[in-house]
């Protein structure tokens, strides 16, 4: 069974910069992943924020980004703000059809 | 593009449950559709989704023999079947229909209301 990991939390000032992770178990994170990130509040479906590794969904705003660091997907938030205090879930494609969330992101904002 | 979804549910241990998801303001056959369940207090796990105009659906793993997801083109519904429920099965089931290939990479763009699925004795 695939294994997404994440870090289960994070915590980032008021302004500033943090960066979430999301590898595999046992392989490398590519762009073939196709790697999608989403923001959930307490009650509400997940929102699109990145797909496609670095591309920001309509509307996003651009202090959102997506990248692969080392053997990772990484999304990094720069300039937070205090409604960015949410989790944050990855998604990666592993082929065939089908797909597989990590486990999730608390990020505080401080 | 909206997804309507099937009401909320109250199962007993063993049975089974149907969730279904109308989807519309977009072409149905054209877009793959997912179920994500959420438990509480976790993170969103993918079931299963399907591509009506390919038919055969794929599922998870972990969810091989206990789900069965299925497409009615006619009425653009897509449904999903739970088996042999448990109280674990306890949880928010979305539909996520889907952007992009569904066989190089898909991501989720649109999501139902939730059906709630509670498992209790």
């Amino acid at each position: 069974q695939t294994v997404v990991t994440q870090e289960p939390s994070l915590s980032v000032s008021l302004g500033g910069t943090v960066t979430l992770t999301c590898g595999l178990r046992s392989a490398s994170v590519s762009t073939s992943n196709y790697a999608s990130w989403y923001q959930q509040t307490p009650g509400q479906a997940p929102r699109t924020l990145i797909y496609s590794t670095n591309i920001r969904s309509s509307g996003v705003p651009d202090r959102f980004s997506g990248s692969i660091v080392g053997n990772k997907a990484a999304f990094t938030i720069t300039g937070a703000q205090a409604d960015d205090d949410s989790d944050y879930f990855c998604l990666l494609y592993m082929g065939s059809g089908t797909v597989v969330f990590g486990g999730g992101t608390k990020l505080t904002v401080l | 593009v909206q997804l309507v979804q099937s009401g909320p549910e109250v199962m007993k241990p063993g049975s089974s449950v149907r969730v279904s998801c109308q989807a519309s303001g977009d072409t149905f056959s054209s877009h793959s559709i997912s179920w994500v369940r959420q438990a509480p207090g976790q993170g969103p796990e993918w079931m299963g989704g399907i591509l009506p105009m390919f038919g055969s659906p794929r599922y998870a793993v972990r969810f091989l023999d206990r789900v069965t997801i299925t497409a009615d083109e006619s009425t653009s519904t897509i449904y999903m079947e739970l088996r042999s429920l448990k109280s674990e099965d306890t949880a928010i089931y979305y539909c996520a229909r889907a952007l992009g290939d569904f066989w190089r990479g898909y991501y989720f763009q649109y999501w139902g209301q939730g059906t709630p699925v509670t498992v209790a004795s």
